[in-house]
């Protein structure tokens, strides 16, 4: 198995443009997860999925932040508009229950 | 309020020893604890998973202790070597907040041979 892919690896935008982070789980995995990591706050909970199904976004900062599993293989979030503050490396990770996380490689957001 | 707290000073041994990394949790009552490894630039890794009724768990060179009482979690890795070098992250699962983990602010470890 190639892990949990995310894309793009890094991202640069300018204030106020739309950003979508991309995230395949590993295959048979039903929970999803999305972090965000700065050195301030370190590992934040966004959102988490369960067999597709939103269950806790209460970690997601504003409206401005949007996620979706559309299916098994796939999620986004979706940062719009974006802000300097939301700069950060976002990850996504994906585990069956009760057991250890398999995270991605990251997305490092810049925002300017 | 509700804290996971790791020392935020770096930790520096000698190749050989044992270092010892401490987790401590205010106001949570974790399912589960468990222990990542993340190096620069890189997603953390999982390395170990104690449950609530468990004291002790090992793995190779890796030692994890889980003290209830005193809300603890203890992380030990024995004969270090410079390749150990990483940032140690703590994490537990609420088990009145559902499944999802939260994470502690990590300790670094630097092993100098």
């Amino acid at each position: 198995d190639a892990g949990v892919i995310q894309s793009p690896r890094h991202e640069v935008t300018e204030m106020g443009q739309e950003v979508t982070l991309r995230c395949k789980p590993i295959s048979g995995h039903d929970y999803l997860f999305w972090y965000r990591q700065t050195m301030m706050r370190g590992l934040e909970l966004l959102i988490y999925f369960n067999n597709n199904v939103p269950i806790d976004d209460s970690g997601m900062p504003e409206d401005r932040f949007s996620a979706k599993m559309p299916n098994a293989s796939f999620s986004t979030l979706k940062i719009q508009p974006s802000e300097p503050r939301d700069s950060a490396v976002y990850f996504c990770a994906s585990s069956l229950w009760g057991t250890g996380y398999t995270f991605g490689s990251g997305t490092r957001l810049t925002v300017v | 309020s509700q804290k996971i707290e790791q020392n935020s000073e770096a930790l520096n041994i000698q190749e050989g020893k044992t270092a010892t990394l401490t987790c401590n949790y205010t106001n949570y009552s974790p399912a589960y604890l468990q222990w990542y490894r993340q190096d620069p630039g890189r997603g953390p890794v999982f390395l170990l998973l104690i449950r609530e009724n468990e004291k002790e768990k090992r793995k190779e060179r890796l030692k994890v202790t889980f003290d209830t009482t005193l809300k603890q979690s203890l992380f030990h890795i024995t004969a270090s070597q410079p390749a150990d070098s990483a940032t140690y992250l703590c994490a537990l699962a609420d088990n009145q907040a559902g499944t999802a983990l939260i994470f502690g602010k990590g300790t670094t470890l630097s092993v100098s041979s």
